[in-house]
């Protein structure tokens, strides 16, 4: 079946310092790429869909500056949380998807701002 | 926008018996309904979908109907077993975007 990496899974930096997450579809050619957040206890919460090629269209609340997102080809999208925060520190997951097919996910990046 | 209702949001039940999780959707042109488990610090896995196209898909112990008119989809696990336990999430797809439920933990007691 379709695979989604993610990587790191878990990452710990000081608050200021940038952080890159990467997400990769392994052996299909993802044309969408959603990146979520999620609480303890709750559910996903979309932050951001991805075309490749084209800028990611950011949901309401969701600050485009401090989450840049770049999806260079169609089987990498990168999550960049830019001058991290305590506040910042979460459970990223990223989502991939071919036309027309279901959605597959990552492992998760558990985030931790210190 | 599109609006998904989960319920129970946590359900205990013996191993051995059926478990069921209903959702209740809102945008009438959502037309996908996938579920996904999510294991404790893992991402969510899919694990059964259903098209509008379709009533009842069954995948060995796990099930999913779907009443288009009611805008129902449930979900249903039979002989449930102790690594069923994880949380379950519904979600209805419209034109790209996919809206969760907020999600049920499920205990199986064995």
């Amino acid at each position: 079946g379709a695979v989604v990496s993610q990587h790191p899974s878990w990452v710990i930096c000081k608050s200021g310092t940038s952080v890159k997450i990467e997400c990769r579809s392994l052996d299909f050619q993802a044309t969408t790429m959603f990146w979520y957040r999620q609480f303890p206890k709750q559910s996903l919460m979309l932050m951001a869909t991805s075309n490749e090629g084209s800028k990611a269209t950011y949901e309401q609340g969701v600050e485009k500056d401090k989450f840049l997102i770049n999806h260079a080809s169609l089987t990498l999208s990168t999550l960049t949380v830019t001058s991290a925060h305590p506040e910042d520190s979460s459970f990223y997951i990223c989502s991939a998807r071919a036309v027309g097919s279901p959605l597959h996910f990552g492992n998760g990046t558990r985030l931790t701002v210190t | 926008g599109e609006n998904v209702e989960q319920h129970p949001s946590t359900l205990s039940v013996q191993e051995g018996d059926s478990a069921v999780i209903k959702c209740t959707y809102s945008d009438s042109a959502s037309n996908y309904f996938p579920w996904y488990k999510q294991e404790l610090g893992k991402g969510p896995q899919l694990i059964i979908d259903i098209r509008s196209n379709v009533g009842e898909k069954k995948d060995q112990r796990i099930a999913v109907t779907l009443n288009k008119t009611a805008k129902h989809f449930s979900l249903h696990i039979t002989e449930t077993q102790p690594e069923d336990s994880a949380v379950y999430f519904c979600a209805a797809r419209g034109y790209q975007k996919v809206t969760f439920g907020i999600g049920t933990k499920l205990q199986v007691i064995p």
